[in-house]
């Protein structure tokens, strides 16, 4: 298994440009989140999915669209980056084991500059 | 929201030395998870813990429901123990099933 893989390692964008952060997992996983981490902070929830077709937001949400057509991949949207998007971002795949035991998967993470 | 503060912030150690790192959160939790971050940014899972204590080789992880604290214990430390550590919790119900809150992490230096 490939585990939790990210698209690209790293990226610049100027103020107003788009893109999307690709992420798949090939576990058959549930659940998938995704994830800033910026200095001093703890990281912080952007989005998650609880399956395909059914997604939500978390902490930090604004400026992030996501979708989840298919149970492997769950894109993150930067509609218009602003500098204040700058961050490492981290995709997450998990699944709930008998017992309600759950390992975290991570993928390799994004660096994003967004100048 | 849940508050979850780490201590110490940073921590420098010999190696050999017995390694404590503590987690504190300030509302009620259904689990609380023990991260693992090398330099160069992987994010690693130790521990899933609900209640008592859990051992995997050198790591131990201890959680106290009703004190509302968690320490992450490693034995016999190691150069390649430094990391930055990471305490993250999940709470009840609905949403929070499946939202953590992490802590800002413990820096870990080991130094030979």
């Amino acid at each position: 298994n490939a585990g939790v893989t990210q698209t690209p390692k790293f990226q610049v964008l100027k103020t107003g440009q788009s893109m999307t952060l690709q992420c798949a997992q090939d576990m058959n996983h549930e659940y998938m989140s995704w994830y800033r981490q910026d200095p001093g902070m703890g990281l912080r929830l952007i989005h998650y999915s609880v399956g395909a077709g059914i997604t939500d937001q978390g902490e930090v949400p604004n400026g992030y669209n996501v979708s989840r057509s298919t149970t492997e991949d769950f894109p993150l949207r930067l509609l218009s980056a602003a500098p204040s998007q700058t961050s490492v971002y981290f995709c997450a795949s998990s699944y709930a084991l008998a017992g309600g035991q759950e390992t975290q998967y991570f993928g390799p993470g994004t660096r994003l500059l967004v100048l | 929201k849940n508050e979850v503060e780490q201590s110490p912030q940073n921590l420098t150690a010999q190696e050999g030395e017995f390694i404590t790192i503590n987690c504190s959160y300030s509302v009620g939790i259904s689990a609380l998870h023990w991260l693992q971050q090398h330099p160069g940014g992987g994010i690693v899972s130790l521990f899933m813990l609900s209640s008592g204590k859990k051992k995997h080789g050198r790591l131990i992880a201890t959680i106290n429901i009703q004190e509302k604290h968690s320490s992450l214990h490693i034995t016999a430390s190691h150069p390649r123990d430094s990391a930055v550590y990471i305490c993250a919790v999940k709470g009840f119900g609905g949403g929070s099933n499946y939202k953590l809150t992490f802590g800002k992490g413990t820096l870990l230096t080991v130094n030979p």
